[in-house]
């Protein structure tokens, strides 16, 4: 099945400053890729999608690369503010289910 | 804005007991996940549900587990004999397509604390 690899577990910035996030998966099939922020004491909320046929994709300040032939992919968070402090999962699926990263918790300190 | 309900909040079972977690999807979904977060560790898929079937489940799902939809708005995850490795954060997700066609939206899960 897919097995999918997340870095760092923790990660701290200034505010203002930018964040990266990166994603390994094993399955070749995998097309779909979203990005989960998962607030204290709430469920993931999907915040950023991309498909295999597209390489980047933006919304405001929050960014998502796709490799497919290295098989990885980023989250880039620009400018970032207090209420990015979040744990932010990857996930890779190829049709019916999502296999999720194991986490990032992302402080930002003001 | 629809959102996927989830009861109980939390719940203290003792270990051997049955568990029922009862989760509301959003209504015009068509398909229901149950996954679990044991405390610091990643979001398992264990179960998909379509068309009042499973569709898929992990190895994690085994004979302990089971899923039903007995009316038109709930969907259930009943534990069986609770043992205390399945204390853990259960979360319910619906969507309107499967994994990779739909946004899967998350409830706010239900803590299973088995002592």
């Amino acid at each position: 099945g897919e097995n999918v690899e997340q870095h760092p577990s923790t990660l701290s910035v200034q505010e203002g400053d930018s964040a990266v996030i990166k994603c390994t998966y094993s399955d070749s099939a995998s097309n779909y890729f979203p990005w989960y922020k998962q607030e204290l004491g709430k469920g993931p909320q999907l915040i950023i999608d991309i498909r295999s046929n597209v390489g980047e994709k933006k919304d405001q300040r929050i960014a998502v690369t796709l490799n497919k032939t290295a098989k990885h992919f980023s989250l880039h968070i620009t400018e970032t503010q207090p209420e990015d402090s979040a744990v932010y999962f990857c996930a890779a699926s190829d049709k019916d289910n999502l296999f999720f990263g194991t986490g990032t918790r992302l402080t930002v300190i003001p | 804005e629809p959102e996927v309900t989830q009861t109980p909040s939390h719940q203290v079972t003792q270990m051997g007991q049955e568990v029922i977690l009862r989760c509301v999807p959003i209504s015009n979904h068509l398909y229901f996940y149950w996954y679990r977060q044991i405390l610091g560790q990643k979001v398992e898929f264990l179960v998909s549900f379509y068309n009042n079937e499973i569709s898929e489940k992990s190895e994690i799902f085994d004979d302990q587990f089971s899923v039903e939809r007995p009316d038109g708005s709930n969907f259930t995850l009943k534990i069986r004999s609770t043992k205390l490795e399945d204390s853990a954060m259960y979360f319910c997700a619906s969507s309107t397509g499967t994994g990779n066609t739909g946004e899967l939206f998350f409830g706010e899960g239900s803590r299973l604390t088995v002592l």
